[in-house]
């Protein structure tokens, strides 16, 4: 089946440290990867995705390049804020558009605490 | 504009008790998606709907698990019999699937959870 692992937390950095968050998965074909975060208090919300190997995905800051040959989505910022404090999660997604393939598999996150 | 709202946000029962979490996606999403997140873990797939019609229940941990989404736009998950197992956060998610300024957008849009407390 599919899944997604991701590395353990919590993350503490201080600001402007740089920042790395693992993600690795399994599953058939060709999967769309997705970095989704959630502040304290609020909803996920996404964050970045790629849906192709070697597709860049980035948004705030943050990046993730797809390798298919590594299975690895792993995300990066160069320099983190306090206001980045919160919990990332890995996704992936069998299909695209509608179906039952359209569901997302997730890791089980990853807490990020910055501090000044 | 609205985004996808879910009430309550907080719910306790006591074990045994039946308990109705309810979903309001964003107005025109298709597909609709709820998810259990246990504390401390990712989200997990429960059920899918594309309009009103459930094409994936395979998620639902239990019979005693029930969602419906009759007219295609607001989706009721029911619990029957609460168990205290089934303490999580409850997610609905929606996306358009189709054209949205000028591209194509699947985003799947998350709601703030229903908190549930089972005693």
């Amino acid at each position: 089946g599919n899944s997604v692992t991701q590395m353990e937390g919590p993350v503490t950095l201080s600001e402007e440290a740089f920042l790395t968050i693992n993600c690795t998965y399994t599953a058939t074909g060709y999967p769309s990867l997705f970095w989704y975060v959630q502040y304290p208090g609020e909803g996920l919300q996404l964050l970045l995705k790629a849906t192709k190997a070697d597709d860049k995905g980035s948004n705030k800051g943050f990046e993730a390049t797809y390798r298919k040959e590594t299975t690895s989505f792993h995300l990066e910022k160069g320099s983190v804020q306090v206001s980045d404090s919160a919990v990332y999660f890995c996704a992936l997604r069998k299909g695209r558009g509608t179906g039952t393939a359209s569901k997302l598999t997730f890791g089980t996150g990853t807490r990020l605490q910055v501090t000044l | 504009g609205a985004g996808v709202s879910q009430s309550p946000r907080y719910k306790v029962a006591k074990r045994g008790q039946d308990v109705a979490l309810r979903c309001d996606p964003i107005s025109g999403h298709v597909s609709l998606f709820w998810y259990q997140q246990a504390l401390g873990q990712g989200p997990e797939f429960l059920t899918y709907f594309q309009n009103e019609a459930q094409l994936d229940k395979s998620g639902l941990p239990s019979d005693r698990f029930f969602a419906e989404r009759p007219e295609g736009s607001v989706s009721t998950l029911k619990i029957q019999r609460t168990q205290q197992e089934d303490s999580a956060v409850y997610l609905c998610a929606s996306s358009l699937v189709g054209l949205a300024g000028g591209s194509y957008t699947d985003t799947q849009y998350f709601g703030p959870g229903t908190r549930l407390t089972v005693l």
